[in-house]
C-alpha cells in the first residue's frame, strides 16, 4: 500500500529564504507526482506536475525534483515572500490506480516579514 | 484560464438527509474525480469516473454515495443519507488524461448535524 509522508509537518522562515519541502513515497509504481498548494479553508492549486520518466521540472520560484527509485521528491521554492504562506502537498499517482492520488499530510508553511 | 467549479461552497444538512454536491469540471476533461478532506485529515479518494462509469472507489464510497454526469457538463456527487461521520470538505477534480495535471475546485464544506 503506498505511503506518502511529508517532512517537516511545519516551518517558518524568514522573507527572503529559499524553502525546501519534503516528500517520500513507498512504492515506485507511479505515473507522477504532483505538487499543491491548499489556503486555510480552501481548495487545491496546483503547483507542479512532475512525471514519473522526468527528474526535474520548474515553474518561475518553483522547482521540484523527482527520485523516483528512492522514492522522494523535493519542492524548492526560491525566495520566499509572506504570500508563499500555506499548507503544500504532494501528492502520488499510482501506474495501477490511476483515479487514486495519495496524498501527504502536507507541510504548513509560514514566511515572516 | 479554465477552472473547475464547485457549488455549494458550504452545505449543513441534517442527519439522515440526502444531499448533492455539485462540480463543472474543465469543459475538454475526460476524466473527473471526489475527493475528500476531513478537518485535519489527509485528503482521501473517493471515486474516478471515465466515459460515464465508474473506474475506481474506494472502501468509503459505499452503497450511500453515488456519481452521476448527467449532462455534458456536470458532475455529481449524492450522498443518500448523511451521517456526522460525513462532515468533511469535498473536492471535486478533472483531467485530460491519466498522465496529466489534475485540477482541483474549491471545494463544498459539509456539515452534517
Amino acid at each position: 500500500k503506498q505511503e506518502v509522508t511529508q517532512i517537516p509537518a511545519a516551518l517558518s522562515v524568514p522573507e527572503g529564504e529559499n524553502l525546501v519541502l519534503n516528500c517520500s513515497f513507498t512504492d515506485s509504481a507511479i505515473y507522477n507526482l504532483q505538487w499543491f498548494r491548499q489556503d486555510p479553508g480552501k481548495g487545491l492549486t496546483s503547483l507542479l506536475l512532475i512525471q514519473s520518466s522526468q527528474r526535474e521540472q520548474t515553474s518561475g520560484r518553483l522547482n521540484a525534483s523527482l527520485d523516483k527509485s528512492s522514492g522522494r521528491s523535493t519542492l524548492y521554492i526560491a525566495a520566499s515572500q509572506p504570500g508563499d504562506s500555506a499548507t503544500y502537498l504532494c501528492a502520488v499517482r499510482p501506474s495501477d490506480s490511476w483515479g487514486k492520488f495519495q496524498f501527504g499530510a502536507g507541510t504548513q508553511v509560514v514566511v515572516t516579514p | 484560464e479554465p477552472e473547475v467549479t464547485q457549488t455549494p461552497s458550504h452545505q449543513v444538512t441534517q442527519m439522515g438527509q440526502e444531499v448533492i454536491l455539485r462540480c463543472v469540471p474543465i469543459s475538454n476533461h475526460l476524466y473527473f474525480y471526489w475527493y475528500r478532506q476531513i478537518l485535519g485529515q489527509k485528503v482521501e479518494f473517493l471515486v474516478s469516473f471515465y466515459n460515464n462509469e465508474i473506474s475506481e472507489k474506494s472502501e468509503i464510497f459505499d452503497d450511500q454515495f453515488s456519481v452521476e454526469r448527467p449532462d455534458g457538463s456536470n458532475f455529481t456527487l449524492k450522498i443518500r443519507s448523511t451521517k456526522l461521520e460525513d462532515s468533511a470538505m469535498y473536492f471535486c477534480a478533472s483531467s485530460l488524461a491519466v498522465n496529466t495535471e489534475a485540477f482541483f475546485g474549491q471545494g463544498t464544506r459539509l456539515t452534517v448535524v
